[in-house]
């Protein structure tokens, strides 16, 4: 069966570390995104992408950035953690276009920074 | 995008009994889609409804749209404790524009 997976699924790393999370869906979905979920905020839209090749900024893009070099494939990179970048964090893919379709999300990517 | 503004925040309820949660947005749409998360859990798709649809069914859920109040409402009969669980709504507009969520109703089913 397609899925969408994440990993790690928990992560702890300190301020000032690279940090990349991995996100993988075996759809062969065009659309990828990433969210964050915090409390009292809801999901934020971090980056997303609709093609290989494709990035672009959502709401939140400061401090993180994406790079979409084969359909599967979607990492997130913290470039500088911070620990205002402690959170959840969910990616999702959609196929069809980019609000006609269901978004499946993975099971999320707990990351804690000291 | 836009985003939806769920209401309320947080219902309680008890099981068997309905619950009902609504959601605004501010411009015309092209279609709204609802989404649960269940604590710890990844969002997943309950129902999408298109803005030339004022109704629609699935299972125990029942969604409707309003465009002309540019509200929808997502109802839940005869709740079981397995609905517990937060619910979001995307309105989406169109072109390439992503979908964005909002905070949220929190729904708690008490056995």
């Amino acid at each position: 069966d397609a899925e969408i997976t994440q990993s790690p699924r928990h992560k702890i790393t300190e301020t000032g570390r690279q940090v990349t999370l991995a996100c993988h869906q075996t759809w062969n979905h065009n659309n990828m995104f990433w969210y964050r979920q915090d409390l009292g905020h809801g999901l934020r839209l971090i980056h997303y992408s609709y093609g290989v090749q494709d990035t672009n900024k959502g709401e939140v893009s400061d401090g993180y950035s994406v790079s979409r070099s084969n359909t599967e494939d979607l990492p997130l990179t913290l470039e500088s953690a911070a620990s205002s970048q402690t959170s959840v964090y969910f990616c999702a893919s959609s196929g069809g276009g980019a609000g006609t379709d269901t978004q499946y999300f993975g099971p999320g990517t707990r990351l804690t920074v000291l | 995008s836009q985003q939806g503004e769920e209401d309320p925040q947080a219902l309680s309820i008890q099981e068997g009994e309905n619950a009902t949660m609504n959601c605004s947005y501010k411009t015309s749409i092209n279609n709204l889609q609802w989404y649960r998360q269940n604590s710890g859990r990844g969002l997943v798709h309950l129902i999408l409804i298109r803005s030339n649809e004022r109704e629609k069914h699935s299972g125990r859920l029942r969604v409707t749209l309003d465009t002309s109040k540019k509200s929808s409402s997502l109802l839940i009969t005869a709740s079981r404790a397995a609905d517990t669980a937060s619910y979001f709504c995307a309105p989406w507009n169109s072109g390439n524009t992503p979908l964005v969520f909002g905070k949220g109703t929190r729904l708690s089913v008490i056995a």
